[in-house]
């Protein structure tokens, strides 16, 4: 499969708990994007990566997320002392320079 | 066909019907724009996405038409089949940034 993938697919948590997902983008891809969405809206952006460098952070990634991509290929999205509120379906997407975003299943997360 | 003139959240259409979803972007700066189709449970797929320096583009049974001057995208879909049963989102960006997703349109077909 040459597509985005995103581990786990589902995740419940206690509150308080740290959560961690993963993402593969497609391996020709440069440009990797972190995005939140919630019942009913559209997906909101959280964060992008230009191959190891994390260029642009929303104003919704508060200091309890943190985002890496150490060698400019898989992600990780770490939730801190999670909240009722973070409960969400975590999208990741790839693209390349001048191409459009494909994007994974997402990771349902729900905090109870 | 079903259309749409402004965004509304729903649209029913029967099978065989030709559809058409619109969508007004925010950013006149944008030039970049993709439409997407999501299934429950499922991310975002990818339809047909349109460059700022063309007004229409077609793909296979979609069609998206891009006004710059009303700042407006819609997205055709002939022969509708209810395996398109979905929510339709466009998104837009510039070079370089993250892209910024429309209010979906959820379209349902009935056989």
């Amino acid at each position: 499969d040459t597509g985005v993938s995103q581990n786990p697919r589902h995740k419940i948590t206690k509150r308080g708990q740290n959560v961690t997902f993963r993402c593969d983008p497609i391996s020709e891809h440069n440009r990797l994007y972190w995005y939140r969405q919630t019942l009913g809206q559209g997906p909101e952006f959280l964060t992008y990566f230009q191959n190891e460098a994390q260029l642009e952070k929303s104003r919704l990634l508060s200091d309890r997320f943190s985002a890496e991509r150490p060698k400019g290929s898989f992600s990780t999205l770490e939730i801190q002392r999670t909240e009722q509120g973070d409960s969400a379906m975590y999208l990741c997407a790839s693209s390349s320079e001048t191409g459009g975003s494909f994007f994974g299943p997402g990771t349902r997360l729900t905090v109870l | 066909g079903e259309s749409v003139g402004l965004h509304l959240p729903t649209l029913s259409v029967q099978e065989g019907d030709n559809s058409i979803i619109n969508c007004a972007y925010s950013n006149s700066a944008s030039d970049y724009f993709i439409w997407y189709k999501q299934e429950s449970g499922k991310g975002p797929q990818f339809i047909i996405d349109i460059r700022s320096n063309m007004d229409k583009r077609q793909g296979q049974r979609v069609t998206v038409l891009l006004n710059k001057t009303v700042k407006h995208l819609s997205l055709q879909i002939a022969a509708t089949q209810p395996g398109d049963s979905a929510v339709y989102f466009c998104a837009e960006n510039q070079a370089g940034t993250a892209l910024i997703f429309g209010k979906g349109t959820t379209l349902s077909v009935s056989s």
